[in-house]
C-alpha cells in the first residue's frame, strides 16, 4: 500500500546523541520534505529533495542534516541532540508535475531532549 | 516577505453554526493558497486549494486577492469538523513545490 512512514513515532534521548529520524515513503514521490514543528507554531520547512543525490536546505535554519540515496529514502541526523532540538519532526512527498503537487504527510516523530 | 496568518489560535462553535476560519497572506506575486487539516490522531492531510474551487466536506474557501485573504468556510458545523486547520501559501506558483504554512486554529465543535 502506498504510504509515508517515520520512525520511530516517539523518542526521548538525552543530550549529547547522536539521532536519525527516519523516513520512507512508497508512493513512488520523487519529491520529499522535512518540516519541524514546534507546539502552537507553524510548520517550518527545514529540508527538501527533488530526487536522489538532491538536497537542500529550508526556509528555517537547521542544524539537522539530510540524505538522498534511495528515492524512497530520506533520512534526517542529529549529530549532538541539545534540548532546542525538542519539536515534532514532520516528513512529506509529493509528486513532480506542473504547478503544485499535493504534499502527502507522515505521521511525524514527537523527539524531547532531556 | 511571504507570511501566512491564522489570527485566531482557537475557534468554538456550537453544532450547525456557521463556521469562518481566517487566513491573511503576504505574498507579491500570485500565490497558490491551500487549507490542510489534521483530525485528532490523524496525519495533515489536505482539504482544498484555491483553484479547483470546489466544496470538500461542505467547506469553501475563496481567494480575495484585494483583501489578501483566503477564509474557509462552512454554513453548519458537524462535530466531526473538529481538528486542526492549516492555511498554506505555495509562493512560487508551485515551481519549487514548497509551502508556507501559518500558525493553525483548532476548531472545536460543540454538540
Amino acid at each position: 500500500e502506498a504510504d509515508i512512514y517515520q520512525t520511530p513515532r516517539y523518542l526521548v534521548i538525552g543530550t549529547g546523541k547522536k539521532i536519525t529520524l527516519e523516513c520512507s515513503q512508497t508512493m513512488g514521490h520523487d519529491k520529499m520534505y522535512w518540516y519541524q514543528q514546534d507546539p502552537g507554531m507553524e510548520l517550518h520547512l527545514i529540508h527538501y529533495s527533488y530526487g536522489v543525490n538532491s538536497t537542500e536546505k529550508g526556509d528555517l535554519s537547521s542544524e539537522s542534516t539530510v540524505s538522498r540515496i534511495r528515492t524512497e529514502h530520506f533520512p534526517l541526523t542529529l549529530e549532538s541532540a541539545r534540548p532546542s532540538h525538542t519539536s515534532q519532526y514532520l516528513c512529506a512527498s509529493s509528486d513532480t508535475g506542473i504547478g503544485y503537487n499535493e504534499q502527502f504527510f507522515g505521521p511525524g516523530t514527537r523527539l524531547t531532549v532531556l | 516577505a511571504q507570511r501566512v496568518t491564522q489570527p485566531e489560535k482557537l475557534l468554538s462553535v456550537f453544532k450547525g453554526a456557521p463556521v469562518e476560519l481566517k487566513c491573511n497572506y503576504s505574498y507579491s506575486g500570485s500565490p497558490e493558497l491551500f487549507w490542510y487539516v489534521q483530525y485528532s490522531r490523524q496525519r495533515l492531510q489536505l482539504l482544498l486549494r484555491h483553484i479547483s474551487r470546489e466544496s470538500i466536506k461542505g467547506f469553501t474557501a475563496d481567494l480575495n486577492k484585494g483583501e489578501t485573504s483566503f477564509h474557509l468556510k462552512k454554513p453548519f458545523a458537524q462535530e466531526e469538523d473538529s481538528a486542526m486547520y492549516y492555511c498554506a501559501l505555495a509562493g512560487d506558483g508551485g515551481a519549487t513545490n514548497k509551502l508556507i504554512f501559518g500558525t493553525g486554529t483548532l476548531l472545536a465543535v460543540q454538540p
